[in-house]
């Protein structure tokens, strides 16, 4: 079980729809993430909160909107995938180090198939 | 730009033989942290080297941070099938952002 719980943890939507991701910590990390994994890939960077502001977008298509609540959850909001939008998407979270790099704690992820 | 190079990318063993991952970069990084990644999961951190020349042991798993902070390695001893998995270096970028860089990750398979 991870501190780091997203869901669902599997969705399947065609190109039009609208969807959410959600993802919730209450480890009290002010940093938050959402990133893309394709297969056998490293994590790929999309946006990171910083006391609940958008501090990086890693310029991703419009057609992913993130959005900060509060300080425990974070969502991804959806709209007109493409099919190479498939992935596992993965939130995580750590303390605020200014740079130092805290270890992040990951949940285990959204598997998004489009069709 | 800060890259991670880890090699090998893939490694397929069996369960008793002994491996070794490595995380090199010309840049030199303040930390390096290693993860370990398994199917249908996310990361998990197995742990953070600060220190230049540090070794860190954690069970069969041996991690050390080269002495010029700009390489790791990972040692695993006497592999098991529980050890398969993604393994990722990361380390934080320059500038103060929460950002960290990844390496491409060692796909390890051990056969029973």
């Amino acid at each position: 079980d991870t501190e780091v719980t997203q869901t669902p943890k599997h969705l399947v939507m065609g190109m039009t729809n609208k969807k959410s991701l959600k993802c919730e910590q209450h480890m009290g990390h002010r940093a938050m993430y959402w990133y893309k994994q394709k297969a056998k890939k490293p994590p790929e960077l999309m946006f990171v909160y910083s006391y609940e502001k958008l501090s990086i977008n890693e310029s991703v298509p419009s057609r992913f909107s993130p959005e900060c609540p509060n300080s425990s959850l974070l969502n991804l909001h959806l709209h007109a995938l493409q099919p190479e939008d498939s992935a596992l998407y993965l939130c995580a979270s750590s303390l605020i180090s200014g740079g130092a790099g805290q270890p992040q704690h990951f949940g285990d992820g959204t598997r998004l198939s489009i069709l | 730009t800060q890259l991670l190079e880890q090699s090998p990318q893939f490694l397929s063993i069996q369960e008793g033989e002994n491996l070794t991952v490595y995380c090199n970069s010309s840049s030199v990084f303040s930390s390096l942290q290693w993860y370990r990644q398994e199917p249908g999961e996310g990361p998990v951190l197995l742990v953070t080297v600060v220190t230049g020349g540090e070794v860190k042991k954690l069970k069969r798993l041996t991690f050390q941070f080269g002495d010029a902070r700009k390489d790791s390695s990972l040692h695993i001893t006497a592999a098991q099938p529980g050890d398969t998995g993604l393994y990722l270096c990361a380390g934080p970028t320059q500038g103060g952002s929460e950002k960290l860089v990844f390496g491409k990750g060692m796909k390890l398979t051990v056969n029973p």
